[in-house]
């Protein structure tokens, strides 16, 4: 299948600074990415949508100027915690689309810890 | 209410035995409905996938749907201990047809 990478896989900041995230898809062009965040024992909550080149659509109660995410390209999305706070810990996991409902492929997930 | 519901498990069979994974969901507009297996710490990958209702079959896996009861389930027979992982059931192509809503994945367990 396609591979997604996520980088960097996990993380460990200080409070009050931001952690970018890296997703690319390797060898495929994504018009669309998602990014979920997953709590322990808990499903994949949907963050925001984006597709490139066009401000992501957000989902509701996730902060936009908090979750910064840039789709520059067909190939990379980048999600930003901003002013990282300890209750953002979490799992983090993107997923690129190749347009085909069917064909969402995920990265490897990020394990942000903030201390 | 939740639009997926999963139930977490813990599950934990016997080497060989028949696993049944269940979930249950409230929008009839679902057209896919996938399932997913994740090892801890690692994104989840995709399994199979059906389109509208029916069965489906890969190998040891086979995925059921019923839309009318809003139900959908994964069989795995003769069950290794490699399968152990959690299983995620997403459903999607609803009225935002890219979106899908996750089961909060049920966590199995082969035992030698």
């Amino acid at each position: 299948g396609a591979v997604v990478s996520q980088h960097p896989s996990w993380v460990i900041c200080k409070s009050g600074t931001s952690v970018k995230i890296e997703c690319r898809s390797l060898d495929f062009q994504a018009t669309t990415m998602f990014w979920y965040r997953q709590f322990p024992k808990q499903s994949l909550m949907l963050m925001a949508t984006s597709n490139e080149g066009s401000k992501a659509t957000y989902e509701q109660g996730v902060e936009k100027d908090k979750f910064l995410i840039n789709h520059a390209s067909l190939t990379l999305s980048t999600l930003t915690v901003t002013s990282a706070h300890p209750e953002d810990s979490s799992f983090y996991i993107c997923s690129a689309n190749t347009g085909r409902v069917t064909e969402a492929f995920f990265g490897q997930g990020t394990r942000l810890t903030v201390v | 209410q939740k639009e997926v519901e999963q139930d977490p498990g813990p599950l934990s069979v016997p080497e060989g035995a028949i696993v049944s994974l269940n979930c249950t969901y409230s929008n009839s507009a679902f057209q896919y409905f996938m399932w997913y297996r994740q090892y801890s710490r690692k994104g989840p990958e995709l399994l199979m996938y059906t389109y509208s209702s029916g069965n489906k079959e890969d190998g040891r896996f086979t995925a059921q749907v019923d839309k009318s009861s809003k139900y959908i389930s994964l069989f795995i027979r003769d069950s290794q201990p490699s399968d152990s992982a959690t299983y995620l059931c997403a459903l999607g192509g609803g009225y935002n047809f890219n979106k899908f809503y996750f089961g909060s994945g049920t966590k199995l367990n082969v035992k030698p």
